[in-house]
């Protein structure tokens, strides 16, 4: 089946310790998004992918980076995580980069900062 | 204000209830509508999609658009255990898509 999957499920790392999530799709979607999603609040978009055109959204922190490196995955890196960046990161493609395109998500990647 | 605001609940309700889940937005240029459910420990999933003023059903789910008092809703007729997730409403027009909260729903069998 196509679909979006990330790795690892859960992630706990320590405070400033640089860690990677990742994200694979065999949709063969152009679009591909990163979101972070705290508890009871809306997913915030941190990146997202056009093709190989990158567009960082205004609010993200400099401590999250992210690549493509080809059509199938997308990573990201948070250089320096801090207690607050512990929240569940999903990935999510789209087939083109309106609006109405729906997304389709990943399971998302639990992360933990000890 | 937030552009998109929603209820985070939980709404607790008797199985075979019927469920009204709202969400109201400030920005009257937002023409796409969409429910997502997320299961815990799951990605979100698109359940309905609307585009402009109006209603749309599928099964016992039921959409609505309101516009003029910017203003939608998802009704879920005769609901089920298995409806228990968090919805969440998002809206957008050209690019942006803006997303609620989410309002956790929990059906008691």
């Amino acid at each position: 089946d196509a679909m979006v999957i990330q790795n690892p499920r859960y992630q706990v790392t320590q405070f400033g310790k640089p860690v990677t999530l990742s994200c694979s799709q065999t949709l063969n979607h152009n679009v591909m998004y990163w979101y972070q999603q705290k508890s009871s609040q809306a997913p915030k978009l941190l990146f997202h992918y056009y093709d190989k055109d990158f567009n960082n959204e205004a609010d993200t922190p400099d401590n999250f980076q992210s690549r493509r490196p080809n059509t199938s995955f997308c990573f990201l890196d948070i250089r320096s995580p801090g207690l607050g960046d512990a929240a569940m990161y999903l990935c999510a493609t789209s087939p083109g980069h309106g609006s109405y395109n729906e997304q389709f998500f990943g399971p998302g990647t639990r992360l933990t900062v000890l | 204000q937030k552009e998109v605001e929603q209820d985070p609940g939980p709404l607790s309700v008797p199985e075979g209830a019927i469920v009204s889940l709202n969400c109201t937005y400030s920005n009257s240029a937002f023409q796409y509508f969409m429910w997502y459910r997320q299961y815990s420990r799951k990605g979100p999933e698109l359940l309905m999609y609307t585009y402009s003023s109006g209603n749309k059903e599928d099964g016992r789910f039921t959409a609505q658009v309101d516009k003029s008092s910017k203003y939608i809703s998802l009704f879920i007729r005769d609901s089920q255990p298995s409806d228990s997730a968090t919805y969440l409403c998002a809206m957008g027009s050209n690019y942006q898509l803006i997303w609620g909260a989410g309002t956790k729903l929990i059906i008691k069998p």
